[in-house]
């Protein structure tokens, strides 16, 4: 199985700060990776697929970027509706046997 | 547009059996694969079980292996999530999901003695 890990588990930040969230992973996987904003009762948003391609309707303050092992998300000046959690998913497989990360929650200061 | 209609969460004991569906609309559901996630109550995200375009092909995560079954019925685009022998750590609001792109609105499921 493979294994995920991000950096940091949690973070605070200022609207217009400069954030970036790291993903690893046990093995790997090309660009089979996507990022996702997850708020409280909402579903999943996917911001980010194939590792850095930004996902149609998702504002470009948002970028991903690496391959193989680790990737990062960025958000190039944070907005008040960011605070969120992320989670990284490796989707190397078909069908679908995928793993999230453990997330990172991004809070205000 | 695409629309997934997660339904079928409730209460119920340990042991016990529901099924959870999600209708699928606005894209043409066979050629896609699909997915279910859950997320426990302060927890973070889970993949739970993956199946093919056809239904051929299916994975599970370990924590449901033997358990959990997916299905689909494309003549109806249906996505089916069938779950036996439920046990407390099983309570998650429940996704369904296209390819990983995008989700139902979730279905609350509590198993509580």
């Amino acid at each position: 199985d493979i294994q995920m890990t991000q950096s940091p588990s949690s973070l605070s930040a200022s609207v217009g700060d400069r954030v970036t969230i790291t993903c690893r992973t046990s093995q790997d996987i090309r660009n089979d990776l996507g990022w996702y904003q997850k708020k409280p009762g909402k579903a999943p948003k996917r911001l980010i697929y194939a590792a850095i391609h930004l996902q149609s309707g998702v504002p470009s303050r948002f970028s991903g970027s690496g391959s193989g092992t680790e990737f990062r998300l960025t958000i190039s000046s944070l907005q008040p509706e960011d605070f969120a959690t992320y989670y990284c998913l490796q989707h190397d497989s078909y069908p679908p046997a995928w793993t999230f990360g453990p997330g990172t929650k991004v809070e205000i200061k | 547009e695409v629309q997934l209609l997660d339904s079928g969460g409730g209460s119920v004991q340990p042991g016990e059996s529901l099924r959870l569906s999600c209708a699928a609309s606005g894209f043409t559901f066979r050629n896609y694969a699909m997915t279910w996630v859950r997320q426990a109550p302060g927890k973070g995200l889970e993949w739970v079980s993956g199946i093919g375009a056809s239904g051929g092909t299916t994975n599970y995560a370990d924590s449901v292996k033997g358990r959990f079954t997916i299905s689909r019925d494309n003549s109806k685009n249906m996505l089916y999530l069938q779950m036996n022998s439920l046990r407390v750590e099983d309570t998650a609001v429940y996704y369904c999901g296209k390819d990983g792109d995008y989700w139902g609105q979730g279905t609350l499921v509590t198993v509580s003695s």
